[in-house]
């Protein structure tokens, strides 16, 4: 089963609008982080934002927030005000504590930021 | 700025013929990973280094090592490599123990495979 499922291969969102990339996740492990990773057309892996399983609020860098439900086990990310920078693979990825420290990614998400 | 450089960004090797990536940090992490990835896939972890404790993953083909000398270095040897070997290779950093936040990685620019 994946443990990491991103369902929308593709997306486009018009400059200055808000758009929401989706992450559902598996785990049994209690205890467990999630980030977003955004990957320019260059190859380089940036990281964006974090969220750990006993995080009571979602957490918020700048213009990424993540809206993280425990329950139903998903971890979106919200970007507001899009640039045309934005345009780019992102990716979903989970460590679970009791793995150490591998990292487990969706198949990502590329974003279009359309004039 | 503190950060993870890959060297060299583009690689081409020759099918069969050994060669070597590296990756440097002046993040004084203790832990360093090497993720394979493929043309339009997510990024696989092929191995990792917790201090000098090499940690390989399961379905790690034999044919990919690594050396780690000190802190700052790591080196990915490809032995003999294929043409299924071509693909992105990402370096990437944490700080982990007692005291620190053990998440985030922070990855380098990675180094562009291709096997002729």
């Amino acid at each position: 089963a994946q443990k990491i499922t991103q369902t929308q291969p593709g997306m486009f969102v018009q400059e200055k609008e808000a758009v929401t990339l989706d992450c559902t996740y598996d785990t049994s492990d209690p205890s467990y982080g999630l980030f977003w990773y955004k990957q320019p057309s260059s190859g380089e892996m940036i990281f964006l934002i974090y969220q750990g399983s006993y995080d009571q609020q979602n957490a918020t860098e700048g213009r990424y927030s993540l809206n993280f439900q425990k329950a139903r086990k998903s971890a979106n990310l919200v970007i507001s005000a899009s640039q045309l920078g934005d345009s780019a693979m992102y990716f979903c990825a989970m460590r679970e504590d009791n793995q150490g420290g591998k990292l487990i990614f969706g198949q990502g998400t590329e974003l279009s930021v359309k004039p | 700025d503190a950060m993870v450089i890959q060297n060299p960004r583009y690689q081409v090797t020759q099918f069969g013929k050994p060669v070597t990536l590296s990756c440097s940090q002046t993040l004084n992490h203790n832990v360093m990973y090497w993720y394979q990835q493929k043309s339009s896939q997510a990024p696989k972890l092929l191995f990792h280094y917790y201090d000098k404790d090499f940690n390989n993953e399961a379905d790690t083909p034999d044919n990919f090592q690594s050396r780690r000398p000190n802190t700052s270095f790591c080196f990915l040897d490809i032995r003999s490599p294929g043409l299924g070997d071509a693909a992105m290779y990402l370096c990437a950093t944490s700080r982990e123990g007692q005291g620190f936040r053990t998440d985030t990685q922070y990855f380098g620019p990675g180094t562009r495979l291709t096997v002729l």
